[in-house]
């Protein structure tokens, strides 16, 4: 059973264009995330959701719109791509932090490879 | 702010053992993981610590020092598939009780016959 699915995990496309990453969890977890990993592997976290709830954006560009329809999915838009968007974008999902689940990790989609030329 | 440092490479023996350090300063400290990330793949979980203490779990330990800033992963008894990314990555609470995970840039850790 797959926990976290991100579609696509392929993306290349050309500067200027429009596109969006679609992601959903099974596990029944309240929070979701999106992470940027750059050409030097560091993970960096862009936004997160609780229960359809923005609570984190990271000083992330206009162009880049999450969305989130239900606690299960997580959509990712980015409007006008540029070059240093290319990346590999991850989703993930944990249990709301209370005391029942304090030691609850991250769960990792396998990641959207996004190349722009 | 958050500041997670770890080397960036490390190079270890079949069969060895090798420690990866990591310290960190943050505000609010909810926690320390490890994580494990093979070449193309996602992060995997490996440990947890939010005690002083150690955490083990078959070959690898965890280790955490809150006063210190300080954590290490110990892997023993290395296996050439441990070559992998390890990533420490810390949680601290935010505003509304919110958490917030923040990744070290991860060691790369090479294990040669």
């Amino acid at each position: 059973d797959t926990a976290v699915s991100q579609t696509p995990k392929y993306l290349v496309t050309q500067m200027g264009n429009d596109k969006s990453i679609k992601c959903e969890q099974n596990l029944g977890h309240d929070t979701m995330y999106w992470y940027k990993q750059d050409s030097k592997k560091f993970l960096k976290i862009m936004f997160s959701y609780n229960n359809k709830e923005l609570i984190i954006n990271e000083t992330v560009p206009n162009r880049f719109s999450p969305k989130s329809p239900d606690k299960a999915h997580l959509n990712l838009h980015i409007n006008s791509l540029e070059l240093g968007d290319s990346a590999v974008y991850f989703c993930a999902s944990s249990p709301w932090t209370g005391i029942e689940n304090y030691n609850s990790p991250l769960h990792f989609g396998n990641g959207t490879r996004l190349t722009v030329t | 702010g958050q500041n997670i440092d770890q080397p960036t490479e490390m190079t270890a023996t079949e069969g060895a053992i090798v420690q990866i350090n990591c310290t960190y300063q943050t505000s609010g400290f909810n926690g320390l993981f490890w994580y494990q990330q093979h070449a193309g793949e996602a992060p995997t979980f490996l440990s947890y610590n939010v005690l002083d203490g150690l955490e083990e779990k078959g070959r690898f330990s965890s280790f955490l020092s809150r006063s210190k800033g300080y954590s290490y992963l110990l892997l023993k008894e290395l296996q050439m598939k441990d070559s992998a990314s390890y990533l420490c990555a810390v949680r601290s609470a935010r505003y509304g009780g919110y958490q917030k995970v923040t990744f070290g840039i991860g060691t790369k850790l090479q294990v040669i016959p």
